[in-house]
């Protein structure tokens, strides 16, 4: 049970994109359609962003998106926005009712 | 709407043991699947288990197996988790959260319980 691959932080202008990636292996992010992501704000609980690869929470705007490619997945950013400084986390499900986060990615908005 | 309320805050000593609880309410306690993860001060998240109330089986991360209980009582609809064998890396915020069973995510999130291990 590794923790998920991200990179540490990623920058964008107000109105750019960013993209996100996170590398499992075939066990949990290849094996599974059920990779996650969560917003976290300093002192806060995370907050479910994405779900099912792809899917969107009531509420939560379209411009966040995310994608799946072997054992990689991605969530993107578009029109960053200066509420979307956070960290994000990926997650996948791993299993026999196990799951399994990434290190994090701190999104910083220049 | 499921909400997930935890204890408050605790201070432990090396060696103590301690226990963080969850209640939910506005839903069906017995068909939640609920889970707990960790974050230690500027880390990321970690999962540790989780536990089905309904089935009263609990399954556990490899890295906690045998020093973490998770248990459920269906009278309160409240979780548990018991963290034994404190040392000072355990110190962290402690969430549950609420996984959503069709969709195998965590969906509902407590508003964390900080632990502090110190002597």
């Amino acid at each position: 049970q590794s923790a998920l691959t991200q990179s540490p932080s990623a920058s964008g202008s107000p109105g750019q994109s960013v993209t996100i990636s996170c590398t499992g292996t075939s066990s949990d992010v290849g094996g599974y359609n059920y990779v996650s992501w969560y917003q976290q704000h300093p002192g806060k609980a995370p907050k479910l962003m994405i779900y099912e690869v792809s899917k969107r929470p009531s509420g939560v705007p379209d411009r966040f998106s995310g994608s799946k490619s072997g054992n990689t997945a991605s969530l993107t950013v578009s029109g960053l926005q200066a509420e979307d400084e956070a960290d994000y986390y990926c997650s996948s499900y791993a299993g026999s009712n196990t799951w399994v986060f990434g290190g994090g990615t701190k999104v910083t908005v220049l | 709407q499921v909400q997930l309320v935890q204890s408050g805050a605790e201070v432990r000593k090396p060696g103590s043991s301690v226990k963080v609880s969850c209640r939910t309410s506005g839903g069906t306690f017995t068909s939640f699947v609920l889970s707990w993860v960790r974050q230690a001060p500027g880390q990321g998240l970690e999962w540790m288990g989780g536990i089905i109330p309904i089935l009263g089986k609990a399954n556990y991360a490899q890295k906690f197996q045998g020093r973490v209980t998770i248990t459920a009582a269906e009278s309160t609809s409240t979780a548990y988790m018991e963290l034994s064998s404190l040392r000072s890396e355990d110190t962290a915020v402690y969430y549950c959260a609420r996984v959503f069973r069709q969709q195998l995510v965590l969906g509902d999130w407590g508003q964390g319980t900080p632990v502090t291990v110190s002597s």
